[in-house]
């Protein structure tokens, strides 16, 4: 199985560059998560999804859009890359999630 | 804003110590869970305790959660090498699909 697949693993963007990272899960789980890690700061929800067709805003939603048109993707857009978006970006997912998500490894981003 | 904070933020032991890191939250929630993140890579789940349990064991960790001092506490026992990782606590409230991660402690096991 390869579980949550999360493309690329590293990017170096210029400010006010648009991109979107990918999320991919094989497991047919409806729910899906979209997580920012910073440095001291633990991490922090930025999108999630419980099912194809429905997404929500999480605690820090600002200057990124999500969709789910599918139950297996749920990609991470950038419309204008600001320096305060260089984090590194975990997409999980879970079938049931009062038994825990699964996590992809990550997606290292640097906006200069 | 975080829910749970874990302390301490850094430990480091000699391999064969037990480790014990602490979580505490605001809310009520309906379950706790503790992931592991080795350096560099994603966060695996490594045990849950609901709300109406006290005590979990899973191998060598165990899990207690007290919710009236809104707190829980990670012990893993016989510590190895390769324990080295942050740990970080995470609740679910009444969305489990939610999560709110603490900041984490950054274990260090030393051979």
């Amino acid at each position: 199985n390869a579980g949550v697949t999360q493309t690329p693993k590293f990017q170096v963007l210029k400010t006010g560059q648009s991109m979107t990272l990918q999320c991919a899960q094989d497991m047919n789980h409806e729910y899906m998560s979209w997580y920012r890690q910073d440095p001291g700061m633990g991490l922090r929800l930025i999108h999630y999804s419980v099912g194809a067709g429905i997404t929500d805003q999480g605690e820090v939603p600002n200057g990124y859009n999500v969709s789910r048109s599918t139950t297996e993707d749920f990609p991470l857009r950038l419309l204008s890359a600001a320096p305060s978006q260089t984090s590194v970006y975990f997409c999980a997912s879970s079938d049931r999630p009062d038994y825990g998500y699964t996590f992809g490894s990550g997606t290292r981003l640097t906006v200069v | 804003s975080q829910q749970g904070e874990e302390d301490p933020q850094a430990l480091s032991i000699q391999e064969g110590e037990n480790a014990t890191m602490n979580c505490s939250y605001k809310t009520s929630i309906n379950n706790l869970q503790w992931y592991r993140q080795n350096s560099g890579r994603g966060l695996v789940h490594l045990i849950l305790i609901r709300s109406n349990e006290r005590e979990k064991h899973s191998g060598r960790l165990r899990v207690t959660l007290d919710t009236s001092k809104k707190s829980s506490s990670l012990l893993i026992t016989a510590s190895r090498a390769a324990d080295t990782a942050s740990y970080f606590c995470a609740t679910g409230g009444g969305s489990n699909y939610k999560l709110t991660f603490g900041k984490g402690t950054l274990l260090t096991v030393n051979p």
